[in-house]
């Protein structure tokens, strides 16, 4: 199965600074098959992204994603209150579809 | 608007099966293309996919728990389902019901699991 690991563990940062995240693949992900969600405490995952760069329906666009291969990006060009969460990408290019460690991304 | 709902035991003994159903509520349950999916989240840890199911019946596990688990269809009621048998305490997690077959639109809010006697 395809291992994602996520980095940073911890990213602490301000509201208003971009944030970084970043996601490796233990194999290539095909067809940049990559999800990435947000899950605040408490709460079930909302998916954020989708095909490795599509936003899903209703995400800002201060969320975007990019990469390819085994190398993927999540960025946040400016942290609003609400996105100091956990993040977590999500590859489904082989079964089974397995999940990064996650990165928070809490504030300085 | 599409909702999901977990429902089941909170507390489970070891060797037992656990049972636990998903109603899905406002939106049709047999749309084309929609698969209907389980993932679970020990404290602390990271997501695991278990399963996904169309409403054919179809399904797609997880090979690292496949022998253990069983999910089924409910058309007419509108639900899915999940059984897991002879659970041990590492099965203790957050079971979330969710739409996707790759990935997941739309999570419940989850219903904790914990096994222990």
């Amino acid at each position: 199965e395809i291992v994602l690991t996520q980095s940073p563990g911890t990213l602490s940062l301000s509201p208003g600074e971009r944030a970084t995240l970043s996601c490796r693949a233990s194999q290539s992900v095909t067809h940049s098959y990559l999800a990435w969600y947000q899950q605040k405490p408490g709460q079930a995952p909302r998916l954020l992204i989708y095909g490795a760069s599509s936003r899903a329906t209703g995400i800002p666009d201060r969320f975007s994603g990019s990469g390819s291969g085994t190398d993927f990006t999540l960025t946040i060009s400016r942290l609003e209150p609400e996105d100091f969460a956990v993040y977590y990408c999500q590859q489904y290019s082989t079964s089974p579809r397995t999940f990064g460690q996650g990165t928070k991304v809490e504030i300085k | 608007q599409l909702q999901l709902q977990e429902s089941g035991p909170g507390l489970v003994k070891p060797s037992e099966t656990l049972s636990l159903t998903c109603s899905v509520s406002g939106h049709s349950f047999t749309c084309s293309g929609c698969y209907w999916g389980w993932i679970r989240q020990p404290p602390g840890k990271e997501l695991e996919w278990i399963g996904t199911i169309y409403h054919t019946g179809r399904t797609y596990y997880n090979p690292s728990l496949e022998s253990r688990v069983l999910m089924s269809v409910n058309p007419s009621e509108n639900h899915f389902s999940l059984k897991l048998r002879s659970l041990t305490a590492t099965d203790t997690a957050m079971y979330y019901c969710a739409l996707g077959l790759w990935y997941f639109n739309l999570w419940g809010r989850g219903t904790l699991v914990t096994v222990s006697s």
